[in-house]
C-alpha cells in the first residue's frame, strides 16, 4: 500500500497542552500536506510544506519535514477544546497530482 | 481558493439499489477526484475525473460498481452501484486548489441497509 502511517492513533490531552503528530512516508514527493477533519465531514487543508521546505508556520501550527527519514510532524501549540478531531498527513508523489493520505490521528483535547 | 457544494449529505439506502452523489465546484478545474472514506479509516481515492475522457480507477475499483461522469469543468457525479452494506462509507469529492492544498467536498454519509 501506498498510504502513510501516522502516529499515535489517537491522542488525548488537556487544553493549553501541545499536541503532536507524527506522519512516514513511502515515496519522494513534491509536498506534504496536512488537514483536520471534524466528525467525519469534509476536510480542512491546514498547511502544505514543499520538499525543499524544512519547517513552516501557520498560527499555532508547526510543521517540519525530513525527506531523509520520509517524516513529518505537526505540533499544534496551546490547544483548545476546538482542535478536537482527527487530523490527516497526506503526500502529493512527485509528477502526479493526486493525494495519498495517512492513516490519520485522532485528537481530542479536554477542557 | 475553489468551494464545492457536495450532495446528498447523507443517506440510507437499500442494498442492491444505487445512489449518485454530485459535485458542483464555483470554478473551472481539470481534474476532480473521488475519495472513499470507510468507518473509522484514513481516505482512499477511487478514480480521477477528468473533463472529456473516462476516469481512471484505481486499483481495487471499476467502473461497472463506481461510473463517474464529468460533463464540464465545473461538475462531477459518482455513482455508488448494487450497494451492499460493504459500500457503507463517507464519499468525498475533491479539487486540487494549489498552492494552498486541495479543497474538499462536505462529504456524502452513506449507509446501506
Amino acid at each position: 500500500s501506498q498510504q502513510g502511517e501516522e502516529d499515535p492513533q489517537a491522542l488525548s490531552i488537556q487544553e493549553g497542552e501541545n499536541a503532536t503528530m507524527n506522519c512516514s512516508y513511502k515515496t519522494s514527493i513534491n509536498n506534504l500536506q496536512w488537514y483536520r477533519q471534524n466528525s467525519g465531514r469534509g476536510l480542512v487543508h491546514l498547511i502544505l510544506i514543499r520538499s525543499n521546505e524544512r519547517e513552516k508556520h501557520s498560527g499555532r501550527l508547526r510543521v517540519t519535514l525530513d525527506t531523509s527519514k520520509k517524516s513529518s510532524s505537526l505540533l499544534i501549540t496551546a490547544s483548545r477544546a476546538a482542535d478536537t478531531a482527527s487530523y490527516f498527513c497526506a503526500t502529493d508523489g512527485t509528477g502526479f497530482q493526486k493525494l495519498v493520505f495517512g492513516t490519520g490521528t485522532r485528537l481530542l483535547v479536554s477542557p | 481558493s475553489a468551494v464545492i457544494s457536495q450532495k446528498p449529505s447523507r443517506d440510507i439506502c437499500q442494498r442492491g439499489t444505487s445512489l449518485t452523489i454530485q459535485c458542483q465546484v464555483d470554478s473551472q478545474v481539470t481534474m476532480m477526484f473521488w475519495y472513499r472514506q470507510q468507518p473509522g479509516q484514513s481516505l482512499t481515492l477511487i478514480a480521477t475525473a477528468n473533463q472529456g475522457s473516462e476516469a481512471t480507477y484505481e486499483s481495487g475499483f471499476v467502473i461497472d460498481k463506481f461510473p463517474i461522469s464529468r460533463p464540464n469543468l465545473t461538475f462531477s457525479t459518482l455513482t455508488v452501484s448494487n450497494m451492499s452494506p460493504e459500500d457503507s462509507s463517507i464519499y468525498l469529492c475533491s479539487v486540487d486548489g494549489q498552492p494552498r492544498g486541495y479543497t474538499f467536498g462536505s462529504g456524502t454519509r452513506l449507509t446501506v441497509v
